[in-house]
């Protein structure tokens, strides 16, 4: 069974802090990706970055940076200098084999609500 | 390119009654699925299709019904409206079921059963 634990639930920093985001996930498949996934005021949801499990290096696209840790189970997420536009929620998901349909299955965490104050 | 869309955006319902919640993408993708968003639990899959006339079942389809008739259309039914339905609904689609690829979301539905 695959699970996927965003245990912040609630984070709020000033405006050019940095903040992470933490995910954790539980998997028995070799092959899985890992999704992250931001949620504005609006309502719908963004996708951010992909990463498979074979590929461990960090990536970093602007503000942004992921780290991604097979040895602790974890797909940080990292913004450099907050602003208040990355209010949002963000969700981290976890996509593996689904063995019962052959085709796949994504978990989502629960979410972490971001407030960044001016 | 529209992506996905979906309709209504706010929908208030009696308890029993029914109705559907229309999604559409216009990105010939083979993969379609509905989830529930609710308060602290994340996105749950209702029902997803891997192609048209393929329908199955997610985690909690209980009291909704899917079909897939053509790629582009993948409604979804509510069969007879209870409060445990109240909930934010979105549809997503994706290239294929494979686990590489990352699912594209509507706006959402936003569903109140009083």
């Amino acid at each position: 069974a695959q699970k996927v634990t965003q245990a912040q639930t609630e984070i709020s920093v000033v405006e050019k802090e940095d903040v992470t985001l933490d995910c954790v996930y539980e998997t028995r498949d070799t092959t899985y990706y890992l999704f992250w996934y931001k949620q504005p005021p609006s309502g719908e949801l963004v996708f951010l970055i992909r990463r498979n499990s074979f590929d461990e290096q960090n990536e970093i696209s602007g503000r942004y940076s992921w780290n991604f840790q097979k040895s602790t189970s974890s797909f940080n997420f990292t913004i450099t200098a907050s602003q208040v536009v990355d209010s949002a929620v963000y969700f981290c998901a976890l996509s593996g084999p689904d063995k019962e349909t052959s085709g796949s299955r994504l978990t989502f965490g629960e979410g972490t609500q971001l407030t960044v104050n001016p | 390119n529209a992506g996905v869309t979906q309709t209504p955006k706010f929908q208030v319902l009696k308890t029993g009654q029914s109705m559907t919640l229309q999604c559409a993408q216009d990105m010939n993708h083979e993969y379609m699925s509905w989830y529930r968003q609710d308060p602290g639990m994340g996105l749950r899959l209702i029902h997803y299709s891997v192609g048209a006339g393929i329908t199955d079942q997610g985690e909690v389809p209980n009291g909704y019904n899917v079909s897939r008739s053509t790629t582009e259309d993948f409604p979804l039914r509510l069969l007879s409206a209870a409060p445990s339905q109240t909930s934010v609904y979105f549809c997503a689609s994706s290239y294929s079921s494979a686990s590489e690829y990352e699912q594209y979301f509507g706006p959402g539905t936003r569903l109140t059963v009083t």
